[in-house]
């Protein structure tokens, strides 16, 4: 059963600061990885898509890893804003139904 | 319309209630995805439907029966739940096939309040 570990759990930083979030799972099997933020009481907005055969993507400040042999994927956020202050969560998609979710990292970026 | 939408956005049930989430999507997809979304817990994947078919169903109770009469649409019924039910039950949708790469998008979500 795959289980997926976001840390820090919760996050705080002053505007401009640059940051990083990591996740890991368990099984390396996956088919691709995708990172999403949630706002409080929304749904989810896809940020990034990585492939299993990829080692990277970007997407203007934000840049996410993979280095799925080890089971970790990290999520490099430049010059932060108080725009992203949000809860970021990352989902490992083992099969062609199934993603599992972490608890997420709530990041505060502070004017 | 554009994306992926909920309706109700909000919704407060009785538990002899009978009621249904209704999910839609614009974007072509043909899989299409419930989730439960409960305080302090990690998203659970309830259904999967690809092409109209179901093809996960993670162990859901029976008082939540999904339907998917067709690739943009999925309903999600409901009927005797309990106040542990109370959760964001979010719809998603993908590209779908057997391939697994593909990006999910998802709606806003519906509110579940079991009283």
């Amino acid at each position: 059963k795959q289980e997926v570990t976001q840390i820090p759990a919760a996050l705080s930083v002053p505007e401009g600061e640059n940051l990083v979030l990591n996740c890991s799972f368990t099984d390396s099997a996956i088919y691709n990885l995708q990172w999403f933020r949630q706002d409080p009481g929304k749904g989810l907005t896809s940020l990034l898509l990585i492939q299993s055969s990829q080692r990277e993507q970007t997407s203007g400040r934000l840049n996410a890893s993979l280095d799925k042999s080890s089971g970790r994927s990290t999520l490099y956020i430049a010059a932060s804003q108080p725009g992203d202050s949000a809860t970021y969560l990352c989902a490992p998609r083992a099969n062609a139904g199934k993603s599992t979710f972490g608890d997420g990292t709530t990041l505060t970026v502070k004017p | 319309e554009t994306g992926v939408t909920q309706t109700p956005r909000h919704l407060v049930m009785g538990m002899t209630n009978k009621k249904s989430l209704k999910c839609e999507q614009h974007l072509g997809h043909n899989a299409m995805y419930w989730y439960k979304q409960s305080a302090k817990k990690p998203l659970e994947l309830m259904f999967v439907y690809n092409f109209k078919e179901q093809t996960e169903n993670n162990s859901v109770p029976s008082r939540f029966s999904p339907e998917c009469p067709n690739s943009s649409h999925l309903f999600l019924h409901l009927h005797t739940l309990q106040p542990e039910d109370s959760a964001l039950y979010l719809c998603a949708s993908s590209q779908g096939g057997l391939a697994g790469g593909d990006e999910q998008f998802f709606g806003p979500g519906t509110r579940l309040t079991v009283l």
